[in-house]
């Protein structure tokens, strides 16, 4: 079947460094997305990958091996307003519709 | 910047009401989706639609319907709403057929069934 996995709750220290996992197992593959939802707000769209490797957007970066199912998230620098839900998903074939979802991972700043 | 509008916030019905939820985007986009976001579970799609009076079934389709008669607007309709169907709904859209494309989202619908 078609999965992906992300830990549920995850705290980090403002001005530290988090890295949020993302594993998947789908029957094909053509793109991982990374989201940012806050609380009550809409999902917005953070990254992008689909070749293996490092994509780097100011404090936020996003890692892919395809090879391994296997994608992070990494925010650097981190500010009390990157408290938020971060979502994984994979469309796993081609074309622009369907994506596969993981439950999301709560990320929770501390001062 | 892309704007995708949910004509509710929130929304309280009863158990056997016909209910619609409205969906527009403003950036002519092909591509428009219906989920639901429940706690705990990943964003479930409900239907999606990739032209005008095109309607594809997503993972969850059963006790919904949808509408979309106009390229900017997409509705979702529950035959008869259940509690079960107490949920977050979100509409997003996209553009064309790239894989890189991303999915717009509107800021929800809380629906609550009584």
């Amino acid at each position: 079947g078609q999965n992906i996995d992300q830990p549920t709750e995850m705290t980090a220290t403002e001005g530290a460094i988090v890295q949020i996992n993302c594993t998947y197992q789908t029957s094909g593959f053509n793109g991982l997305f990374w989201y940012q939802q806050h609380a009550g707000e809409a999902p917005t769209f953070l990254s992008y990958n689909v070749l293996d490797g490092l994509e780097e957007k100011g404090r936020f970066s996003s890692f892919l091996s395809r090879s391994k199912g296997y994608s992070y998230l990494l925010l650097k620098e981190l500010q009390m307003k990157d408290s938020a839900s971060y979502l994984c998903a994979v469309r796993d074939r081609g074309g622009n519709y369907q994506l596969i979802w993981g439950a999301g991972t709560k990320l929770i700043i501390k001062p | 910047d892309v704007k995708v509008t949910q004509s509710s916030r929130y929304l309280v019905k009863r158990t056997g009401e016909k209910v619609f939820l409205e969906c527009v985007q403003d950036m002519d986009h092909e591509n428009m989706f219906w989920y639901r976001q429940d706690p705990g579970l990943g964003l479930r799609l409900i239907y999606f639609s990739y032209d005008v009076k095109m309607k594809e079934k997503g993972d969850i389709p059963e006790g919904y319907s949808v509408s979309r008669e106009k390229k900017e607007r997409f509705s979702l309709i529950l035959e008869s709403a259940s509690t079960n169907q107490t949920s977050m709904y979100l509409c997003a859209s996209s553009f064309g057929t790239g894989s890189n494309q991303p999915q717009h989202f509107g800021d929800g619908t809380r629906l609550s069934i009584l």
